[in-house]
């Protein structure tokens, strides 16, 4: 299997930063994602990582360390928009389909 | 340009009837995947198309479930016989083509609640 855990909930203040982990254990996959999904709408693609090391997009890093089976997303200079759910999620090797994990719900306080 | 679009994108239903969910994936992308969303969890795959053909179909839960995609974009996802634990959020993906590393881009949903 690939089980991927992520907490469930984080809270933080707005201008802060936080980190999102994701720790998954699995043979082999192709790439590791991250999406945003607000309350009631899709998820929307942030970012993907294949080698390890940090990818930075903007207020956005995420991270990968396959031999620890670990990655991370950072949010830098939070604002109240960041508030929603962060879903990382891998391909295996030969698939196509993404396996998710629960979900981190983030909340941005003043 | 124009995103993936779904309709309806909300649907309730006796248990027992048949739906019909539609998705209509970004234009020129071959692949297309259908995931289920439970309020809480993550989506959980279903089936994924790679042109008009199913390439994986391991999610769908059981033969109630179905799928077709007969000219390689449009794609409708079909219920048989609903229960009311088919409810959920589906959501439809399109990416450029096949191979686990291409970004998937996600329609709004159908929300389908089955009273």
């Amino acid at each position: 299997g690939q089980n991927i855990d992520q907490p469930t909930e984080m809270t933080a203040t707005e201008g802060a930063i936080v980190q999102i982990n994701c720790t998954y254990q699995t043979s082999g996959f192709n790439g590791l994602f991250w999406y945003q999904q607000h309350a009631g709408e899709a998820p929307t693609f942030l970012s993907y990582n294949v080698l390890d090391g940090l990818e930075e997009k903007g207020r956005f890093s995420s991270f990968l360390s396959r031999s620890k089976g670990y990655s991370y997303l950072l949010l830098k200079e939070l604002q109240m928009k960041d508030s929603a759910s962060y879903l990382c999620a891998l391909t295996r090797f030969n698939t196509d389909k993404l396996i998710f994990g629960t979900g981190t719900r983030l909340q941005v306080f003043p | 340009g124009a995103g993936v679009s779904q309709t309806p994108s909300n649907k309730v239903t006796e248990k027992g009837k048949y739906v019909e969910l539609r998705c209509d994936p970004i234009s020129g992308h071959t692949a297309l995947y259908w995931y289920r969303q439970s309020l809480g969890q993550g989506p959980e795959f279903l089936i994924y198309f790679q042109g008009t053909g199913a390439a994986d179909d391991s999610g769908l839960p059981n033969d109630r479930f179905f799928a077709v995609r007969p000219e390689g974009s449009v794609s409708t996802l079909k219920i048989q016989r609903t229960e009311r634990g088919d409810s959920a959020v589906y959501l439809c993906a399109s990416s450029s083509r096949a191979g686990g590393t291409d970004t998937q881009y996600f329609g709004p949903g159908t929300r389908l609640t089955v009273l």
